[in-house]
């Protein structure tokens, strides 16, 4: 089991490039989600999905688009990155439920020139 | 709405001694508690959970937390830390029913000193 794996690791982009996130989860968990972690902010969550071919807005969706055509990936784009976009990036899954606990991935290093 | 507070941002102290981390929620329904622990350069794990019952529950590597519905708080605590327990530690609440969102802590660092 390789649990929850996110793709790249690392990555710089100049302002208004854009680039997509890859998360992967084998553990056939219904939710997924995105979050940033930056500084004495904790974990904020950008978008959602409570199930193959569904997504929703999180606390902080402004920039970020998100997909989940097949129910083991998700993927988070940026279309035209900013450099208040510069932070860690995480994906989560879990099964359906709130009594569930989330997995997370190993994150991803995003900075924005 | 609910909200997680973690007081401290930063806890150092020295091996062997004990810790106490603190999270105070606010709620105004039923809520399932979380305490996540994140080593450097990686992602969250959890370390335990508090769903119903016992209000004291228990982690393998020895941390211990109590809900106080009273006093809307999960403080988490050990005995006797060890170096391999520096890590950031968040506090994460989630309300019952359908899917409800999970709001963190601003997380603690916990800096254990050899």
């Amino acid at each position: 089991n390789a649990g929850v794996t996110q793709t790249p690791k690392f990555r710089v982009l100049k302002t208004g490039q854009s680039m997509t996130l890859l998360c992967a989860q084998d553990m056939n968990h219904e939710y997924m989600y995105w979050y940033r972690q930056d500084p004495g902010m904790g974990l904020r969550l950008i978008h959602y999905s409570v199930g193959e071919g569904t997504t929703a807005k999180g606390e902080v969706p402004d920039g970020y688009n998100v997909s989940r055509l097949k129910k083991q990936n998700f993927l988070l784009g940026l279309e035209s990155a900013a450099p208040s976009q510069t932070s860690v990036y995480f994906c989560a899954s879990s099964f359906q439920g709130a009594r569930r606990e989330q997995y997370f991935g190993p994150g991803t290093r995003l900075t924005v020139t | 709405a609910q909200s997680v507070t973690q007081l401290d941002s930063q806890v150092p102290v020295f091996e062997e001694a004990p810790v106490e981390l603190r999270c105070n929620y606010s709620s105004s329904v039923s809520v399932y508690l979380f305490w996540y622990v994140q080593y450097p350069n990686q992602g969250l794990q959890l370390l335990l959970k508090y769903l119903s019952g016992s209000t004291l529950v228990e982690s393998i590597n020895g941390f211990e937390a109590e809900f106080n519905k009273s006093q809307t708080s999960f403080h988490l605590r050990k005995p006797s830390v060890h170096i391999s327990d520096t890590a950031e530690y968040f506090c994460a609440v989630r309300r019952s029913g359908g899917y409800q969102k999970v709001t963190f802590g601003t997380g603690t660092k916990l800096q254990v000193i050899p």
